[in-house]
């Protein structure tokens, strides 16, 4: 979907190094989701936030790190700790204007392009 | 928490026959299924999803069953064409403790041949 931009497309880091991902969404959306997906893999969730500065843990997210300063951005940082950063990450969002939080249950949720990391 | 079965990994139909992908739940208050389409490298698309209050919902030559008995929903697409090549998820919504987010599935990898 042209609402949700991630940047940049290609990433490489160096060892000990932090990087951050950008991920940016004009289509009002109160959710946003950071999703980690490795060769031939499902989707696994990093971190998710449902409202303006708060955040919460997924299922994979030692080694990385969110902030939600904005309603319009979710940038991800994946640090030295993350010892396989290699995978393609995608963001996603979903809600909108004047739906509850719990409505966000029943929400589709619109993906960016990804961008694909690797180690140098 | 959630977990998410997906069969088959891969699927390989003739043009013009039908695929069928079926996915099971854990979770009985989950109440969302949605699938989505994946090319290669690129971002995944939703094609349909459908709510727990209904049991089937249908959208041209793609529709998707859902049984809150068994836990188990299906994506049914039909007259099969070359362009439906691709890697498609199902997923389910998950309302456990302050989480609301998707679970999905490992993913199936349908080709399509001409």
């Amino acid at each position: 979907d042209g609402g949700i931009t991630q940047s940049p497309k290609y990433l490489f880091r160096k060892e000990g190094q932090n990087v951050t991902l950008s991920c940016e969404q004009n289509l009002n959306h109160d959710a946003m989701y950071w999703y980690r997906q490795d060769p031939g893999q499902g989707l696994r969730l990093i971190y998710y936030s449902q409202i303006v500065n708060d955040f919460q843990k997924g299922d994979i997210a030692e080694g990385y790190s969110v902030s939600r300063e904005k309603k319009e951005s979710f940038p991800l940082t994946v640090t030295s700790a993350q010892k396989n950063p290699t995978a393609f990450y995608l963001c996603a969002s979903s809600g909108g204007q004047g739906v509850p939080i719990v409505g966000n249950v029943g929400q589709p949720q619109h993906f960016g392009d990804g961008t694909r990391l690797s180690i140098l | 928490g959630e977990n998410v079965e997906q069969h088959p990994s891969t699927l390989s139909v003739q043009e013009g026959d039908s695929a069928v992908i079926k996915c099971t739940y854990s979770d009985s208050a989950s109440n969302y299924f949605p699938w989505y389409k994946q090319e290669l490298g690129k971002r995944p698309q939703l094609i349909i999803d459908i709510r727990s209050n209904v049991g089937e919902k249908k959208d041209q030559r793609i529709a998707v069953t859902l049984n809150k008995t068994a836990k188990h929903f299906s994506l049914h697409i039909t007259e099969t064409q070359p362009e439906d090549s691709a890697v498609y998820f199902c997923a389910a919504s998950v309302r456990a403790t302050g989480r609301r987010a998707l679970t999905f599935g490992s993913g199936t990898r349908l080709q399509v041949q001409p």
